[in-house]
């Protein structure tokens, strides 16, 4: 089992609507959890950071966290072209190693 | 507010040859990370640094080294080279005091290092 999984997709959504993207990890330890989007030959950027259970909003951008069941989600609302990038969920495990473990990305492509 | 800065942006060199990349925070930041995106692979946490010392290392042989200066900034050293060490190497900041290591960690614009 990866410690950080996601499906790579590609996930594809047209223009205006919701675009859903899953994460799962297996330490239960983890405490700190990240998304970031990577444009292809760039470096990642961070858009969201997550830290307990429930939902936690910024502009088009949801991220929810579920620890029980082990699972970090991205919503994007109304999903823009420019958003057709990879998506990373990064997650900082237990103890105090300093890293982040990241999963393979999924792509998301938004249609016109 | 500046970012974090890298270079040199892209690199090429050969086989057995030695790299020096070179990293710097954004400003107030004392935490230095690293890590290598293979193609095709995901990022692979390399090397931690927090007031200039080695805090943790990543599953990479020890010919991948580094050190952080008293200003934070950081270099790494990757000695003789091989075809597979062919990636983006990124360097990340963040503060870091303590145990609060939930901050998130911002990433510079990466060295691309390329192995003939």
């Amino acid at each position: 089992q990866k410690e950080v999984e996601q499906n790579s997709g590609p996930l594809s959504v047209p223009e205006g609507a919701i675009a859903s993207l899953n994460c799962t990890y297996s330490d239960r330890g983890s405490q700190s959890f990240f998304w970031y989007r990577q444009y292809s030959g760039k470096s990642p950027e961070l858009i969201m950071s997550i830290y307990s259970n429930g939902d936690k909003e910024d502009g088009r951008f949801t991220a929810q966290l579920n620890k029980a069941s082990q699972y970090v989600s991205l919503l994007i609302r109304d999903s823009q072209p420019s958003d057709s990038a990879t998506y990373l969920c990064a997650v900082n495990p237990s103890g105090n190693t300093g890293k982040l473990i990241f999963g393979q990305g999924t792509t998301l492509q938004v249609k016109p | 507010e500046a970012g974090v800065t890298q270079s040199p942006t892209h690199l090429i060199k050969t086989r057995g040859q030695q790299a020096t990349l070179r990293c710097s925070p954004i400003s107030g930041h004392t935490s230095v990370y690293w890590y290598q995106q293979a193609l095709g692979l995901g990022l692979q946490f390399l090397l931690w640094y927090d007031e200039g010392e080695e805090r943790n290392r990543g599953n990479f042989p020890p010919r991948f080294s580094g050190r952080q200066f008293p200003n934070y900034s950081s270099e790494l050293n990757v000695n003789a080279l091989e075809l597979e060490d062919s990636a983006l190497y990124l360097c990340a900041s963040s503060p870091y005091r303590g145990r609060t290591l939930n901050q998130p960690q911002h990433f510079g614009d990466g060295t691309r290092l390329s192995i003939l």
